[in-house]
């Protein structure tokens, strides 16, 4: 029972245009989502997060819009870098502090 | 990085020995999760633990695993008669208390890989 899907396992995109990653999700109940970056070798790095209360937040290059409406989550990268090429987890959280993470969407930055 | 500690880094054992998995989380955590990662594959959350007490046991097989977090001392994942389909990568993640901080993130560790001969 997948509550949290990236359905889109892997994105290539040209450097210095926007990568788009997309998540959604079927609990209503999650109030806290956010965004990971994984390089191979390594654990998953916190990128970004954002409050069910809110629908955008903003930190540098990175942007995470939410839409509750639609239980979809994405992550906005403009504009992209080569070193921005990772393999990237949206998670969620429910009540209970529990954390709910996708299979991941595997980027590629194109120099 | 004082983050979240793993060791061993690599792991290799042979098909029905013991593995141990250790995990220190950072200064002032008091929530540990643990995680699975095979090949080509996602997170897969196993346990979540509080200092002396198993909160959320619902992603580890019933069988072999178990885990702990004592009062003192790292977090450990512990694989009995390990089999090939357990070769993987493990991670712990921390996080404070939800209480005292709302919302804060999980910092992982980069990772135990356990290899099975």
């Amino acid at each position: 029972d997948q509550q949290v899907k990236q359905n889109s396992p892997s994105l290539s995109v040209q450097e210095g245009r926007i990568s788009i990653l997309n998540c959604d999700y079927t609990n209503s109940m999650f109030d806290y989502f956010l965004w990971y970056k994984k390089y191979p070798a390594e654990g998953p790095t916190f990128l970004i997060s954002i409050s069910s209360i809110k629908d955008k937040n903003e930190d540098g290059r990175f942007t995470v819009f939410l839409n509750k409406s639609a239980k979809h989550l994405s992550l906005h990268i403009v504009p992209s870098q080569p070193g921005d090429s990772a393999v990237y987890f949206c998670a969620a959280r429910a009540t209970g502090n529990q954390f709910y993470f996708g299979t991941g969407t595997s980027l590629t930055v194109i120099p | 990085n004082a983050g979240v500690m793993q060791n061993p880094r690599h792991l290799v054992r042979r098909r029905g020995q013991e593995a141990r998995l250790r995990c220190s989380p950072m200064k002032g955590h008091s929530h540990v999760y643990w995680y699975r990662q095979l090949p080509e594959e996602g997170l897969k959350f196993m346990v979540y633990l509080q200092k002396e007490n198993i909160i959320d046991e619902s992603g580890m097989p019933k069988e072999r695993f178990s885990a702990e977090f004592p009062k003192e001392g790292p977090s450990i994942l512990r694989i009995q008669q390990v089999v090939r389909g357990d070769s993987a990568a493990y991670f712990c993640a921390s996080s404070p208390s939800e209480t005292l901080s709302g919302n804060q993130p999980q910092h992982f560790g980069d990772g135990t890989r356990l290899s099975i001969l």
